[in-house]
């Protein structure tokens, strides 16, 4: 059964650098058509996508944060990881990593989150 | 980008109820769109793809429907596990965007 993990600081100065990882088990990260990805959630909010990495290295990030946000992949630890930089207050969130699994019919290939973190909560404050 | 809309926000059922739940999209997305499920303090769960697929495992007592920009997730009757919160989504173009979720609570 896969399985993902994220680890990384719970509190995070503001300006500074949030980074987190993704260590995925029971599986393995250099499957194609998967791409892992990024997604959080303030209190008490909705979700909110930030980017997605094959494990070729390709990333599509949200534009919303792409000035700020890094998505890379470790194949040899099976890991992938985000760097969100110059954080503030409004970045504090739970953040999850998933995969983004597919399915493909005879006309359209269609995307999905089918595998999940437990998430981790992010705090940014002084 | 796409807005999702949901609605109702929240809404008070019982056991055995049939539910329904709406998502709008602000523009034509075909069939990119997911349903999810979360539990407070837990990771959301796939429940529905590509507007009407089920996904492996789920409850056949949830579905969807739609195409467009109109889309609905029934739950034919609710069950005490069934209490949470609904997200829609949609994958028809980056950025992938989200409903603001929809409260489902016992009455």
């Amino acid at each position: 059964q896969l399985q993902l993990q994220e680890s990384g600081p719970g509190l995070v100065q503001p300006s500074e650098t949030l980074s987190l990882t993704c260590t995925i088990s029971g599986g393995s990260i250099g499957i194609s058509n998967y791409y892992w990805g990024w997604i959080r959630q303030p209190p008490g909010k909705g979700l909110e996508w930030i980017g997605s990495v094959y494990y070729s290295g390709s990333t599509n990030y949200n534009p919303s944060l792409k000035s700020r946000v890094t998505i890379s992949v470790d194949t040899s630890k099976i890991q992938f990881s985000l760097e969100l930089s110059s954080v503030t207050a409004a970045d504090t969130a739970v953040y999850y990593c998933a995969r983004r699994g597919s399915y493909y019919d005879s006309s359209s290939g269609y995307y999905f989150f089918d595998y999940w973190g437990q998430g981790i909560l992010v705090t940014v404050s002084s | 980008d796409i807005q999702m809309t949901q609605s109702p926000s929240s809404l008070s059922a019982s056991v055995g109820d049939r539910v329904t739940i709406t998502c709008r999209a602000s523009q034509n997305i075909n069939r990119y769109l997911n349903w999810y499920q979360q539990k407070p303090g837990k990771a959301p769960k796939l429940l529905i793809y590509a507007a009407s697929s089920l996904q492996s495992g789920v409850p056949s007592r949830f579905s969807g429907s739609g195409s467009g920009t109109d889309f609905t997730l029934t739950i034919s009757s609710l069950q005490p596990e069934d209490f949470a919160t609904y997200y829609c989504q949609q994958t028809y173009n980056t950025p992938w965007t989200f409903g603001q979720g929809t409260r489902v609570e016992i009455k």
